[in-house]
């Protein structure tokens, strides 16, 4: 019953380096999301995409940037990892609003990555 | 721009006994969705309730119902008989109705229910 997924649960990288968090969902949807999760900030949008090749900055895109070059995938890049960058990463794919879907079949966010930058 | 604020930080209730967490909104849209989601400790983000702003009937989930103002623009969650199992974050959040589906989410709500 996995809807969407996340490559790692935790990771530490080091400042400097070039990290990947990768994020596929199976349900076929258009719209993907990247945001990162802070205690007293809540959730804030870092990049979006709303089909293939497709990708609009969010909020926060400073030090990001993404890729989607399948429909399933959505790829969050940090490009030189900073100690700022320490937070939880969270994917969501929504469905197209007015589907038919029930409650039970909206579980639109993936477990979260918390990543840590030393 | 669309805000979402969730002014109540913590909150606390005893075992069975009933909560209402609040969420207010600003935006210019007239057509929207409304979320609750829940976030246990260490654990993933669980769609609790959602509203379509067209819809004037509140909507209900098990123990779980919102109250939806859409003049005031108000949309408050009601827990009945609480559990030990809704100690979570409990995050309010805004859908627009156009392409990208963007959320806004409150900035949470630390519930803690109490045997």
């Amino acid at each position: 019953d996995v809807k969407v997924t996340q490559s790692s649960r935790y990771l530490v990288k080091r400042t400097g380096e070039k990290v990947f968090l990768e994020c596929v969902q199976d349900m076929d949807h258009e719209n993907m999301f990247w945001y990162r999760q802070d205690p007293g900030l809540g959730l804030r949008l870092i990049y979006f995409s709303y089909d293939v090749k497709m990708k609009e900055k969010g909020d926060i895109p400073e030090g990001y940037s993404v890729s989607r070059e399948k429909k399933e995938r959505f790829s969050l890049i940090l490009e030189s990892a900073s100690t700022n960058q320490t937070s939880m990463y969270l994917c969501a794919s929504p469905p197209p609003l007015g589907g038919a879907d029930s409650l039970q079949d909206t579980q639109y966010f993936g477990p979260g990555t918390r990543l840590t930058v030393l | 721009a669309q805000t979402v604020t969730q002014s109540q930080p913590e909150m606390s209730v005893q075992e069975a006994e009933t909560v209402t967490l609040s969420c207010t909104y600003d935006t210019s849209e007239s057509n929207y969705y409304l979320f609750w989601y829940k976030q246990p400790p260490s654990r993933q983000m669980i769609l609790v309730i959602r509203q379509e702003a067209y819809k004037q009937q509140n909507a209900t989930e098990n123990r779980f119902s919102v109250n939806f103002q859409k003049a005031a623009k108000s949309f408050s969650l009601k827990i009945s008989d609480s559990q030990l199992g809704d100690t979570a974050m409990y995050f309010c959040a805004f859908m627009k109705q156009r392409t990208g589906n963007q959320f806004y989410f409150g900035t949470g709500t630390s519930l803690t229910v109490i045997p």
